[in-house]
Protein backbone atom coordinates (compact mmCIF):
# COMPACT_ATOMS: atom_id res chain seq x y z
CA UNK A 1 0.00 0.00 0.00
CA UNK A 2 1.08 3.37 -0.82
CA UNK A 3 1.86 5.60 2.20
CA UNK A 4 2.17 9.28 2.28
CA UNK A 5 2.66 10.60 5.91
CA UNK A 6 2.64 14.25 7.00
CA UNK A 7 4.84 15.58 10.17
CA UNK A 8 2.35 16.46 12.09
CA UNK A 9 -1.34 16.50 12.82
CA UNK A 10 -1.98 19.68 14.09
CA UNK A 11 -0.26 22.59 14.88
CA UNK A 12 -0.47 25.99 15.86
CA UNK A 13 1.97 28.76 15.36
CA UNK A 14 1.86 32.82 15.46
CA UNK A 15 1.64 35.28 12.96
CA UNK A 16 5.28 35.96 10.99
CA UNK A 17 6.90 32.60 12.39
CA UNK A 18 8.44 30.23 9.96
CA UNK A 19 6.60 27.10 9.46
CA UNK A 20 7.41 23.64 7.67
CA UNK A 21 5.16 21.34 6.69
CA UNK A 22 6.81 17.58 6.05
CA UNK A 23 5.12 15.16 3.47
CA UNK A 24 7.35 11.86 2.84
CA UNK A 25 5.62 8.98 0.58
CA UNK A 26 7.25 5.55 0.93
CA UNK A 27 6.48 4.46 -2.60
CA UNK A 28 9.25 5.89 -5.05
CA UNK A 29 6.66 8.65 -6.77
CA UNK A 30 7.76 11.22 -8.79
CA UNK A 31 5.24 13.60 -8.75
CA UNK A 32 3.73 15.11 -5.33
CA UNK A 33 1.86 18.11 -4.38
CA UNK A 34 0.54 20.66 -1.39
CA UNK A 35 -3.10 21.19 -1.46
CA UNK A 36 -4.52 23.39 1.37
CA UNK A 37 -8.61 22.92 2.02
CA UNK A 38 -10.84 25.55 3.36
CA UNK A 39 -14.78 25.15 3.83
CA UNK A 40 -17.08 26.73 0.22
CA UNK A 41 -13.24 26.60 -1.51
CA UNK A 42 -12.47 23.13 -1.78
CA UNK A 43 -8.96 21.78 -2.76
CA UNK A 44 -6.46 24.16 -3.93
CA UNK A 45 -2.74 23.52 -5.57
CA UNK A 46 -0.76 25.41 -3.71
CA UNK A 47 3.00 24.06 -5.42
CA UNK A 48 3.93 20.37 -6.87
CA UNK A 49 7.24 19.09 -7.85
CA UNK A 50 7.80 16.16 -10.84
CA UNK A 51 11.46 15.47 -9.51
CA UNK A 52 14.11 16.19 -7.26
CA UNK A 53 14.70 19.70 -7.01
CA UNK A 54 12.06 20.26 -9.52
CA UNK A 55 8.88 22.57 -8.42
CA UNK A 56 5.75 24.21 -10.26
CA UNK A 57 3.41 26.95 -8.84
CA UNK A 58 0.19 25.95 -8.71
CA UNK A 59 -3.26 27.96 -8.49
CA UNK A 60 -2.24 29.65 -4.74
CA UNK A 61 1.64 29.89 -4.23
CA UNK A 62 1.82 32.93 -2.86
CA UNK A 63 3.43 33.42 0.56
CA UNK A 64 4.97 29.72 0.59
CA UNK A 65 7.52 28.16 -0.45
CA UNK A 66 8.71 24.70 -1.25
CA UNK A 67 11.66 22.11 -1.56
CA UNK A 68 12.22 18.67 -2.81
CA UNK A 69 16.00 17.47 -2.25
CA UNK A 70 15.18 13.85 -1.74
CA UNK A 71 12.44 12.06 -4.24
CA UNK A 72 10.43 11.11 -0.83
CA UNK A 73 10.33 14.41 0.92
CA UNK A 74 8.66 17.11 0.01
CA UNK A 75 8.24 20.05 2.03
CA UNK A 76 6.25 23.38 2.22
CA UNK A 77 7.15 26.31 3.72
CA UNK A 78 5.34 29.54 5.44
CA UNK A 79 8.43 32.20 5.40
CA UNK A 80 6.15 34.16 7.41
CA UNK A 81 3.03 31.97 8.50
CA UNK A 82 -0.36 34.49 8.64
CA UNK A 83 -3.75 34.06 9.71
CA UNK A 84 -5.18 33.75 6.01
CA UNK A 85 -2.78 30.84 6.09
CA UNK A 86 -4.60 28.52 9.16
CA UNK A 87 -6.41 25.65 7.51
CA UNK A 88 -5.99 22.11 6.12
CA UNK A 89 -2.82 21.74 4.23
CA UNK A 90 -2.96 18.25 2.37
CA UNK A 91 0.10 16.45 0.99
CA UNK A 92 -0.36 13.98 -1.96
CA UNK A 93 2.06 11.86 -4.43
CA UNK A 94 1.59 9.83 -8.11
CA UNK A 95 2.65 7.22 -9.73
CA UNK A 96 5.88 7.37 -11.97
CA UNK A 97 3.98 8.23 -15.26
CA UNK A 98 4.98 11.74 -15.17
CA UNK A 99 1.38 13.24 -15.60
CA UNK A 100 -0.27 15.16 -13.09
CA UNK A 101 -3.78 13.69 -13.53
CA UNK A 102 -2.96 10.35 -12.29
CA UNK A 103 -4.45 8.79 -9.24
CA UNK A 104 -3.49 11.17 -6.22
CA UNK A 105 -2.27 9.61 -2.87
CA UNK A 106 -3.30 12.23 -0.01
CA UNK A 107 -1.67 12.14 3.00
CA UNK A 108 -3.34 12.58 6.74
CA UNK A 109 -3.40 16.03 6.71
CA UNK A 110 -2.03 18.55 9.03
CA UNK A 111 -4.29 21.40 10.30
CA UNK A 112 -2.70 24.57 10.83
CA UNK A 113 -4.05 27.33 13.01
CA UNK A 114 -2.00 30.89 13.04
CA UNK A 115 -2.63 33.20 15.87
CA UNK B 1 -10.74 28.50 -17.16
CA UNK B 2 -11.66 24.92 -16.76
CA UNK B 3 -14.70 24.72 -13.98
CA UNK B 4 -15.95 21.86 -11.74
CA UNK B 5 -19.29 21.60 -9.78
CA UNK B 6 -20.49 19.16 -7.45
CA UNK B 7 -24.24 20.32 -7.72
CA UNK B 8 -24.97 19.91 -3.98
CA UNK B 9 -23.83 20.44 -1.04
CA UNK B 10 -25.08 18.13 0.87
CA UNK B 11 -27.54 14.98 0.77
CA UNK B 12 -29.55 13.15 3.35
CA UNK B 13 -30.66 9.65 2.24
CA UNK B 14 -32.47 7.14 3.82
CA UNK B 15 -29.93 3.60 4.64
CA UNK B 16 -30.91 1.22 2.02
CA UNK B 17 -31.53 4.15 -1.01
CA UNK B 18 -29.28 4.98 -3.84
CA UNK B 19 -27.11 8.12 -3.57
CA UNK B 20 -26.63 9.73 -6.67
CA UNK B 21 -23.98 12.79 -6.76
CA UNK B 22 -23.51 14.96 -9.79
CA UNK B 23 -20.31 16.46 -11.08
CA UNK B 24 -20.42 19.03 -13.69
CA UNK B 25 -17.74 20.76 -15.93
CA UNK B 26 -17.55 23.07 -18.41
CA UNK B 27 -15.07 24.34 -21.34
CA UNK B 28 -12.34 21.34 -21.94
CA UNK B 29 -13.17 17.94 -22.64
CA UNK B 30 -11.41 15.94 -19.77
CA UNK B 31 -9.16 13.08 -20.35
CA UNK B 32 -10.52 11.24 -17.24
CA UNK B 33 -12.75 12.20 -13.98
CA UNK B 34 -11.41 11.17 -10.58
CA UNK B 35 -14.15 10.14 -7.47
CA UNK B 36 -11.99 10.34 -3.97
CA UNK B 37 -14.05 10.03 -0.52
CA UNK B 38 -13.10 12.31 2.38
CA UNK B 39 -13.54 11.59 6.43
CA UNK B 40 -13.55 14.48 8.30
CA UNK B 41 -10.29 15.61 9.83
CA UNK B 42 -8.34 12.74 6.66
CA UNK B 43 -7.34 12.96 3.48
CA UNK B 44 -9.18 11.91 0.73
CA UNK B 45 -9.10 8.65 -0.71
CA UNK B 46 -9.10 7.68 -4.30
CA UNK B 47 -12.53 5.51 -5.34
CA UNK B 48 -12.85 5.26 -9.27
CA UNK B 49 -11.54 6.62 -12.42
CA UNK B 50 -13.59 6.52 -16.21
CA UNK B 51 -11.85 7.95 -18.79
CA UNK B 52 -13.05 9.60 -21.58
CA UNK B 53 -14.35 6.98 -23.79
CA UNK B 54 -15.66 5.17 -21.14
CA UNK B 55 -19.45 5.33 -20.45
CA UNK B 56 -19.95 3.45 -17.30
CA UNK B 57 -17.57 2.15 -14.32
CA UNK B 58 -18.40 0.18 -11.54
CA UNK B 59 -16.71 -1.43 -8.64
CA UNK B 60 -18.65 -3.48 -6.41
CA UNK B 61 -21.63 -1.20 -4.66
CA UNK B 62 -20.44 2.17 -6.77
CA UNK B 63 -20.90 3.19 -10.42
CA UNK B 64 -19.47 5.96 -12.13
CA UNK B 65 -20.87 7.26 -15.54
CA UNK B 66 -19.66 9.52 -17.88
CA UNK B 67 -21.61 11.47 -20.61
CA UNK B 68 -19.70 13.59 -22.05
CA UNK B 69 -22.26 15.33 -24.02
CA UNK B 70 -24.19 16.80 -21.18
CA UNK B 71 -20.59 17.47 -19.49
CA UNK B 72 -21.68 15.19 -16.76
CA UNK B 73 -20.15 12.42 -14.15
CA UNK B 74 -23.07 10.84 -11.96
CA UNK B 75 -22.07 8.96 -8.74
CA UNK B 76 -24.02 6.22 -7.68
CA UNK B 77 -23.67 4.34 -4.38
CA UNK B 78 -26.33 1.14 -4.29
CA UNK B 79 -27.54 -0.03 -1.40
CA UNK B 80 -26.14 2.30 0.94
CA UNK B 81 -25.03 2.50 4.66
CA UNK B 82 -24.23 4.99 7.65
CA UNK B 83 -20.61 4.12 6.58
CA UNK B 84 -20.96 5.51 3.56
CA UNK B 85 -21.32 8.91 5.52
CA UNK B 86 -18.82 11.03 3.82
CA UNK B 87 -17.82 13.90 1.84
CA UNK B 88 -17.28 13.03 -2.25
CA UNK B 89 -15.29 14.54 -4.27
CA UNK B 90 -14.62 14.77 -8.18
CA UNK B 91 -11.66 15.24 -9.97
CA UNK B 92 -11.17 16.77 -13.42
CA UNK B 93 -8.56 15.56 -15.12
CA UNK B 94 -7.20 17.16 -18.76
CA UNK B 95 -4.31 17.76 -20.66
CA UNK B 96 -2.87 20.91 -22.31
CA UNK B 97 0.56 20.66 -21.59
CA UNK B 98 3.66 18.34 -20.57
CA UNK B 99 1.93 17.58 -17.42
CA UNK B 100 -1.97 17.85 -17.49
CA UNK B 101 -3.94 19.44 -15.31
CA UNK B 102 -6.17 18.62 -12.60
CA UNK B 103 -8.80 20.50 -10.61
CA UNK B 104 -11.17 19.10 -7.76
CA UNK B 105 -15.06 20.05 -7.05
CA UNK B 106 -16.16 21.23 -3.84
CA UNK B 107 -17.68 17.83 -2.88
CA UNK B 108 -20.73 16.94 -1.69
CA UNK B 109 -21.29 15.81 1.65
CA UNK B 110 -23.29 12.60 2.25
CA UNK B 111 -25.15 11.32 4.76
CA UNK B 112 -26.68 7.94 5.37
CA UNK B 113 -29.66 7.79 7.82
CA UNK B 114 -30.36 4.43 9.38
Amino acid sequence: DVKVTQSSRYLVKRTGEKVFLECVQDMDHENMFWYRQDPGLGLRLIYFSYDVKMKEKGDIPEGYSVSREKKERFSLILESASTNQTSMYLCASTPPSGRRGETQYFGPGTRLLVL
Amino acid sequence: SQKIEQNSEALNIQEGKTATLTCNYTNYSPAYLQWYRQDPGRGPVFLLLIRENEKEKRKERLKVTFDTTLKQSLFHITASQPADSATYLCALVWYGGSQGNLIFGKGTKLSVKP
